[in-house]
């Protein structure tokens, strides 16, 4: 079965360039979106169709996707940004939608 | 504004079920599929099933299928799903999710109800 794989955790420093990982057998293939979830909230989409935002997402949030690997870059990132952040994808075969197991975002 | 509220959760013992049910408002319910999407205690987000504008297409993932039964009342602008046969690793953070028409992701979140299955 498709899976994907995330790093478990991610830490920077206020600032800096944040990016995080989805790894999936010929992900560029697909459309990945990106998800943000703070600790007692309900997940953001951040990113869809690999790269695109969605209003009110700031313009640090962007995303690439080739070969077998998505990534979620966040440029100069903030305190607010510390959260969890999960890849998604729809399964081509079943339809289904599948999540990567999440990454937690450290701001240092 | 679009409004997702779930209702139904709750502590129950295995073997046991538990109808969970979505109240939406703020757009045209009936333009929209709707899924479910849980989330164990500290763990990450897993796919539970979905349901098409008109039900005519249902999914469900391998853990819950046999189990659970998603349905929908477009007159009532709600979504539910019936939970049967609840084992331990059912408990989570249920979420009803509204999916985007043209882009797929979901765009709606509600803020969930809590299933523990416990005895």
């Amino acid at each position: 079965s498709y899976v994907l794989t995330q790093p478990p955790s991610v830490s920077v420093a206020p600032g800096k360039t944040a990016r995080i990982t989805c790894g999936g057998n010929n992900i560029g293939s697909k459309s990945v979106h990106w998800y943000q979830q703070k600790p007692g909230q309900a997940p953001v989409v951040v990113i869809y169709y690999d790269s695109d935002r969605p209003s009110g997402i700031p313009e640090r949030f962007s995303g690439s996707n080739s070969g077998n690997t998505a990534t979620l870059t966040i440029s100069r990132v903030e305190a607010g940004d510390e959260a969890d952040y999960y890849c998604q994808v729809w399964h081509s075969s079943s339809d289904h939608p599948l999540f990567g197991g999440g990454t937690k975002l450290t701001v240092l | 504004e679009v409004q997702l509220v779930e209702s139904g959760g709750g502590l129950v013992q295995p073997g046991r079920s538990l109808r969970l049910s979505c109240a939406a408002s703020g757009f045209t319910f009936d333009d929209h599929a709707m899924h479910w999407v849980r989330q164990p205690p500290g763990k990450g987000l897993e796919w539970v099933s979905g349901i098409s504008w008109n039900s005519g297409d249902i999914g469900y993932a391998d853990s819950v299928k046999g189990r659970f039964t998603i349905s929908r009342d477009n007159a009532k602008n709600s979504l539910y799903l019936q939970m049967n046969s609840l084992r331990d690793e059912d408990t989570a953070l249920y979420y009803c999710v509204r999916k985007d028409i043209v882009t797929g992701y979901y765009d709606y979140w509600g803020q969930g109800t809590l299933v523990t299955v416990s005895s």
